[in-house]
């Protein structure tokens, strides 16, 4: 079974422009999240779906940020017109909700540099 | 406000030395408690969990953690460090009510003496 899948794992881009994060969940995971880490701080959460409904949204989520989950499988992040605040680690995760207790994996994390 | 606080940022400890990290919570609901470690430039790796029942939950790599909800708190121990657990440890909660997203703590940064 393969983990949480992201690419790329490194982006450098020039502030203005847009950069887009891809998201491969655990096979048959129903939940699938965003987060963004910072240097010396825990994740904090970005978004989140379930299959292809997205079910929240942080305040953090700008409106230069979207994401989406077109097939319930896959998820993109975009950030448009890039700005030196959006440097950060931007972590994807997915679990198997069932209602209960929902145990939630992290891929390797995708690292954003704007010069 | 929900929140997860670690009150140590950084711990040293000697190899083969015991380990404890601290972590207390704040939250409305039932909470579910994690920990989760974190190498230099890589993703989270989840060590172990609290959902229901035993408050003593075992984890990976030796680790185990006792969730304490008189003292709000989900502390992590191992009896004997080595140097390979140096790393960033996170401390997280969630509850159902929440969606199932977590809450993470600002993390404490474990370095390992030889």
């Amino acid at each position: 079974d393969t983990g949480v899948s992201q690419d790329p794992r490194h982006k450098i881009t020039k502030r203005g422009q847009n950069v887009t994060f891809r998201c491969d969940p655990i096979s048959e995971h129903n939940r699938l999240y965003w987060y963004r880490q910072t240097l010396g701080q825990g994740p904090e959460f970005l978004t989140y779906f379930q299959n292809e409904a997205q079910l929240e949204k942080s305040r953090l989520l700008s409106d230069r940020f979207s994401a989406e989950r077109p097939k319930g499988s896959f998820s993109t992040l975009e950030i448009q017109r890039t700005e030196q605040g959006d440097s950060a680690m931007y972590l994807c995760a997915s679990s198997l909700w069932t209602g209960v207790g929902n145990t939630i994996y992290f891929g390797e994390g995708s690292w954003l540099t704007v010069v | 406000a929900q929140s997860v606080t670690q009150p140590d940022i950084h711990i040293t400890v000697s190899e083969g030395a015991s380990l404890e990290l601290r972590c207390n919570y704040s939250y409305g609901a039932t909470p579910y408690l994690f920990w989760y470690v974190q190498s230099p430039g890589q993703g989270l790796q989840l060590l172990l969990k609290y959902f229901s029942g035993d408050t003593l939950v075992q984890g990976i790599k030796g680790f185990e953690a006792e969730f304490k909800r008189s003292q709000s708190s989900f502390n992590l121990r191992k009896p004997s460090v080595h140097w390979s657990d140096a790393a960033e440890y996170f401390c997280a909660v969630g509850s159902y009510n929440q969606g199932g997203k977590l809450i993470f703590g600002q993390g404490t940064e474990l370095s390992v003496k030889p």
